[in-house]
């Protein structure tokens, strides 16, 4: 089955930061959607794009979508030590919100 | 005020016993879903139900039985645990498919 994978696996970095993150996938998709991870804790819903989008943002969030190249970014900008989480992007690709999720990210934001 | 509601959060039992989740949604969604996260923090679909009913069955040992009673809850049961089983269990529910899922924290179980 399809899955999203994330790229890089770890990232540390300083407050203030940015964080990119990027995942690839391998088949045509109804939309992919980015997920955050506390420790300890369930997902919760970042921000969904869809195939036909290229660009979404949400604050301090930036997602990006290439589907010819089958590849999604999140960039979260200015980072604070609360966004310390993982972070998982997740393909939709039969349109029937059967999730496809990746490895995940774990950012570690050192203040 | 939660959204998507598990009961136990952390569930230690032996190998060979039966156990069950319960997960209710205050939403008003008609999607739910089971998922599975390992150690390694994959986390993969089990079952998801529309309306009560069954529209996901993933390649899952029939050990594990969905149930939903109403399309405000969607429990799981689990039969003859193996140590394989061990994982965090996630509840989650969205309003139609292609939208955002809501997720609870999950049941931590062990096996003894």
């Amino acid at each position: 089955s399809q899955q999203g994978e994330e790229d890089p696996q770890a990232l540390s970095i300083q407050e203030g930061e940015n964080a990119t993150m990027n995942c690839s996938y391998k088949t045509s998709i109804n939309n992919l959607q980015w997920y955050r991870q506390n420790s300890g804790r369930g997902l919760v819903h970042l921000i969904l794009i869809r195939s036909n989008e290229r660009e979404k943002h949400s604050g301090r969030l930036r997602v990006t979508l290439d589907t010819s190249k089958k590849s999604s970014s999140l960039l979260i900008t200015a980072s604070r030590a609360a966004d310390t989480a993982s972070y998982f992007c997740a393909t939709d690709f039969y349109g029937n919100n059967r999730l496809a999720f990746g490895k995940g990210n774990q950012v570690v934001v050192i203040p | 005020d939660t959204a998507v509601s598990q009961t136990p959060k952390y569930l230690v039992t032996q190998m060979g016993n039966d156990k069950s989740i319960k997960c209710e949604q205050n939403l008003g969604h008609d999607t739910m879903y089971w998922y599975k996260q390992d150690s390694k923090k994959f986390l993969k679909i089990m079952f998801s139900y529309n309306n009560k009913e069954l529209i996901i069955n993933e390649t899952v040992p029939n050990r594990f039985s969905p149930k939903s009673p109403d399309k405000a809850h969607l429990n799981l049961h689990i039969n003859s645990l193996e140590l394989g089983d061990s994982a965090v269990y996630f509840c989650a529910s969205s309003q139609d498919s292609g939208r955002a899922q809501h997720f609870g924290d999950g049941t931590r179980l062990s096996i003894l």
